[in-house]
């Protein structure tokens, strides 16, 4: 059964860069399975940040940026501040209607 | 604007049946496909089902499937989701989430279902 795979967790200094990834357990992700990027602060619902491998949603400050690396989708976050500290996860659509989300990463900020 | 409100949720026993619901408002509901995503005390999001905007296709999760099932009442702006036969690994927050093309782009606030003896 495939998996989608993200890093369990992350950490980045104030005002740094840190690039979180997407990948499958077996296979390439491509622009067709349409990555996309929410994050998650605890006892919250997700928060949508990118679509469509990168395209930002409305209201996301363009700090974050989608894109393909290699064979994984990928979220950069630049200038990261200590509001960017949650949880962050990647979903990829599989096709026939079915949808699958990675573990997730949780990104510390310090 | 935009809001999905969940409710419905609570504690059942192991084998028996719940059912939650997702009242949408903002937005034109018959216009779009609707997913149900659901998220473990303490692990990730993990996608459940997706119905089209009429209610004609459902899609499920294999975790899921013939266990739960996906309905919606466009006359009601409301979305569904009857759970049989649950399970202790059913324990979750359960989110609904309007689905724009191949993404999520509104999500409720969640409904808990514990499913304890």
């Amino acid at each position: 059964q495939t998996v989608v795979t993200q890093e369990p967790s992350f950490s980045v200094s104030p005002g740094g860069t840190v690039t979180l990834t997407c990948g499958l357990s077996s296979g390439s992700v491509s622009t067709s399975y349409y990555p996309s990027w929410y994050q998650q602060t605890p006892g919250q619902a997700p928060r949508t940040l990118i679509y469509n491998t990168n395209t930002r949603s409305s209201g996301v400050p363009d700090r974050f940026s989608g894109s393909i690396l290699g064979n994984k989708a990928a979220l950069t976050i630049t200038g990261a501040q200590a509001d960017d500290e949650s949880d962050f996860y990647c979903v990829l659509y599989m096709g026939s209607g079915i949808w699958m989300f990675g573990g997730g990463t949780k990104l510390t900020v310090l | 604007q935009v809001q999905l409100v969940e409710s419905g949720g609570g504690v059942v026993q192991p084998g028996r049946s719940l059912r939650v619901s997702c009242a949408a408002s903002g937005f034109t509901f018959n216009n779009y496909p609707i997913h149900w995503v659901r998220q473990a005390p303490g692990k990730g999001l993990e996608w459940v089902a997706l119905i089209s905007y009429d209610g004609s296709n459902k899609y499920y999760a294999d975790s899921v499937k013939g266990r739960f099932t996906i309905s919606r009442d466009n006359s009601k702006n409301t979305l569904y989701l009857q759970m049989n036969s649950l399970r202790v690994e059913d324990t979750a927050v359960y989110y609904c989430a309007r689905a724009e093309v191949h993404y999520f782009d509104y999500w409720g606030q969640g409904t808990l279902v514990t499913v304890s003896s």
